[in-house]
């Protein structure tokens, strides 16, 4: 049974430009969150998709967006990358927006220079 | 004020020595409390979950939840080196659907 997957899984781009990233979620998981964990810190939520709606956000600007498919798949795009950017871009799923039992993938690193 | 606080370490123990973790939190919301180990390079992993105040046992682990005080803690009996790893607290509300995670608190247990 696959878990969460996450790709890609390492990320080199230049300040100004946008990126996207891809999450599949454990197989009958329903909700994917989004969060950025920079370096020696704990994760920061980003936001959660539930039935192809953003249902709830963090602190980010609007320059982080997302989408949800029909499959439950998801992306993250960030747009005007800056060097504070440069994270761990987590991706995780859970049945239902208010289970708390997360399955987290392991991530795609990302590098703004 | 931080709505949750932890150690960031590294907490360093000898091989079979009883580990102790902590976090606080400021927010007396606050429902649900988990642990999550954390690899290098690899994502969180749920090793503990709790609703409200008391204890949870899981083999080598437990956590505690005190409300009153504002404080939840892992212990970890019997630590192994592969124990050895990033340990991440999480707390979260009803109504709310983000974690707040601590910073971490880096282990090293030696052999």
């Amino acid at each position: 049974d696959a878990g969460v997957t996450q790709s890609p899984t390492h990320l080199i781009k230049t300040r100004g430009q946008q990126v996207t990233l891809r999450c599949s979620p454990k197989s009958g998981h329903d909700t994917v969150s989004w969060y950025q964990q920079a370096l020696g810190q704990g994760p920061q939520f980003i936001f959660q998709y539930y039935e192809e709606e953003e249902r709830q956000r963090g602190n980010f600007p609007d320059r982080f967006s997302g989408h949800q498919f029909p499959n439950y798949s998801s992306e993250l795009n960030v747009n005007a990358l800056l060097l504070g950017d440069s994270a761990l871009y987590l991706c995780a799923s859970s049945l239902l927006p208010r289970s708390y039992g997360y399955t987290f993938g392991s991530g795609t690193r990302l590098t703004v220079v | 004020q931080k709505e949750v606080e932890q150690d960031p370490g590294p907490l360093s123990v000898p091989e079979g020595a009883i580990v102790s973790l902590n976090c606080t939190y400021s927010n007396s919301a606050f429902q649900y409390f988990m642990w999550y180990r954390q690899y290098s390079r690899k994502g969180p992993e749920l090793l503990m979950y709790t609703y409200s105040s008391g204890n949870k046992e899981d083999g080598r682990f437990t956590a505690q939840v005190d409300k009153s005080s504002k404080y939840i803690s892992l212990f970890i009996r019997d630590s192994q080196p592969s124990d050895s790893a990033t340990y991440l607290c999480a707390i979260g509300r009803t109504g709310f659907q983000k974690l707040v995670f601590g910073t971490g608190t880096r282990l090293l247990v030696s052999p």
